[in-house]
């Protein structure tokens, strides 16, 4: 079955910036997703294709694509930023698949 | 706003059927968009259950296909999950979203989750 690998975690010093890698070979042909997750919480859209930021989410916000690669960037990152970040994608057939989930720890 | 809210038993016997609702408000499911369901195993990762688009159609894991079922109300705004011969390994907070379709395979608005937990 499809899988998407992402790091276990990442740390920063605040006003660092942050980025979390997605990796997938059908990453060229699908869209990903990235979704922010706080403790207790349901998980919140904060990229779409690839690159674009729904309304109310931060500029500091960004995401990009290269080749079997996704990657999400926090620019500036502050302390609210801490929380568990995936990635999601599809497969040929439409499957929805998540990555395992990155945990961001703001130092 | 458009907003989810699941409702369903919070304990279920090993071997039962689970069964859960999502009520949807500030948005006709009639009108479009696909409608799924995920969830989380206790500190786990998401994994995706399965989505029924407003005209019936459903599309299921792989991985879970042969025990769930999806269906929708649009006559109560509501679509329902069901998955059967449960085992402790459903354990899970169950969420339900509002999903755009192919080719954009994304959850824009998510219910806040119920936990379910499969015990005797």
């Amino acid at each position: 079955s499809y899988e998407l690998t992402q790091p276990p975690s990442v740390s920063v010093s605040p006003g660092q910036t942050a980025r979390i890698t997605c990796s997938g070979d059908a990453l060229p042909k699908q869209y990903a997703y990235w979704y922010q997750q706080k403790p207790g919480q349901a998980p919140v859209l904060v990229i779409y294709k690839d690159s674009e930021r729904p309304s109310g989410i931060p500029e500091r916000f960004s995401g990009s694509s290269s080749g079997t690669t996704v990657t999400l960037t926090i620019s500036g990152v502050q302390a609210e930023d801490e929380a568990d970040y995936y990635c999601q994608s599809a497969d040929s057939s439409g499957t929805r698949v998540f990555g395992g989930g990155t945990k961001l720890t703001v130092l | 706003q458009v907003q989810l809210q699941e409702s369903g038993p919070g304990l279920v016997k090993p071997s039962e059927t689970l069964s859960l609702t999502c009520a949807v408000s500030g948005y006709s499911i009639s009108s479009g968009y696909y409608w799924g369901w995920i969830r989380q195993p206790p500190g786990k990762g998401l994994e995706w259950i399965g989505s029924i688009y407003h005209s019936g159609s459903t599309y299921y894991n792989p991985s879970l296909k042969s025990r769930v079922t999806i269906s929708v109300d649009t006559s109560k705004n509501q679509f329902s999950l069901k998955l059967s011969s449960v085992t402790a390994a459903d354990t899970a907070v169950y969420y339900c979203a509002r999903e755009h379709g192919d080719p954009y395979y994304y959850m824009d608005v998510w219910g806040k989750g119920t936990t379910v937990t499969v015990s005797s």
